[in-house]
């Protein structure tokens, strides 16, 4: 029941600057925090931006979150081959729940 | 370390019930919302239910609320999902984590627990 939508994929060289949107509603990213996360294969996800554009400690500066509307976008400079993993958006719903996006596969060519 | 530890998956039968568990470790438990999270095979991250610092309010995903009960016990520092009438839609790995705030409104979970597989099947 993902109400959250980001593009399947998105790709950079070592170096470069990839950024992933996560598009919303009124209800959820227009009205409320967005949190962004991180999974590496077979692990548990990482939150690497909450409040929009909050890093927790631990998290490197190359990655900043923004957020217009009922937009937001997570952007990854100096892309790294470590920073290939799957990332997700997630909000919370005036609806009382919680949604996540739809997920973006980040390569590193 | 703080940590989280799930347990308690399994396979299970189409139609019958289980109980998850998420044991936290080194950090006052009871300050935290928390909730579980799942991922069915090969796809991405769904909320699943959330439940306040103290246990009073909780909120679940349609696809969940009246089969599963999200509840805590501040003493034994532990999370637990109640899940009844599995069907196969509920197969996935099962994650808890811990919010950032007192409060279940949110989404930014600092915490996470390695997972524990539920799979329905006959």
């Amino acid at each position: 029941q993902s109400v959250l939508t980001q593009p399947p994929s998105a790709s950079g060289t070592p170096g470069q600057r990839v950024t992933i949107s996560c598009s919303g509603s009124s209800s959820n990213v227009g009205n409320n925090a967005v949190a962004w996360y991180q999974q590496l294969p077979g692990t548990a996800p990482r939150l690497v931006i909450y409040s929009n554009d909050q890093r927790p400690s631990g998290v490197p500066d190359r990655f900043s979150g923004s957020k217009s509307g009922t937009s937001a976008s997570l952007a990854i400079s100096g892309l790294q081959s470590d920073d290939e993993a799957d990332y997700y958006c997630a909000a919370w719903d005036d609806s009382l729940m919680g949604v996540f996006g739809t997920g973006t596969k980040v390569s590193v060519l | 370390e703080v940590q989280l530890l799930e347990s308690g998956g399994g396979l299970v039968r189409p139609g019958e019930s289980l109980r998850l568990s998420c044991a936290a470790s080194v950090f006052r438990f009871s300050a935290y919302a928390m909730t579980w999270v799942r991922q069915p095979p090969g796809r991405g991250l769904e909320w699943v239910a959330s439940v306040s610092a103290s246990g009073a309010t909780t909120f679940y995903s349609d696809s969940v609320r009246g089969r599963f009960t999200i509840s805590r016990d501040n003493s034994m520092n532990t999370l637990y999902l109640q899940v009844t009438s599995l069907g196969a839609e509920d197969t996935a790995i099962y994650f808890c984590g811990r919010s950032l705030s007192s409060h279940p409104r949110a989404t930014a979970f600092d915490i996470w627990g390695q997972g524990t597989v539920l799979t329905v099947s006959s």
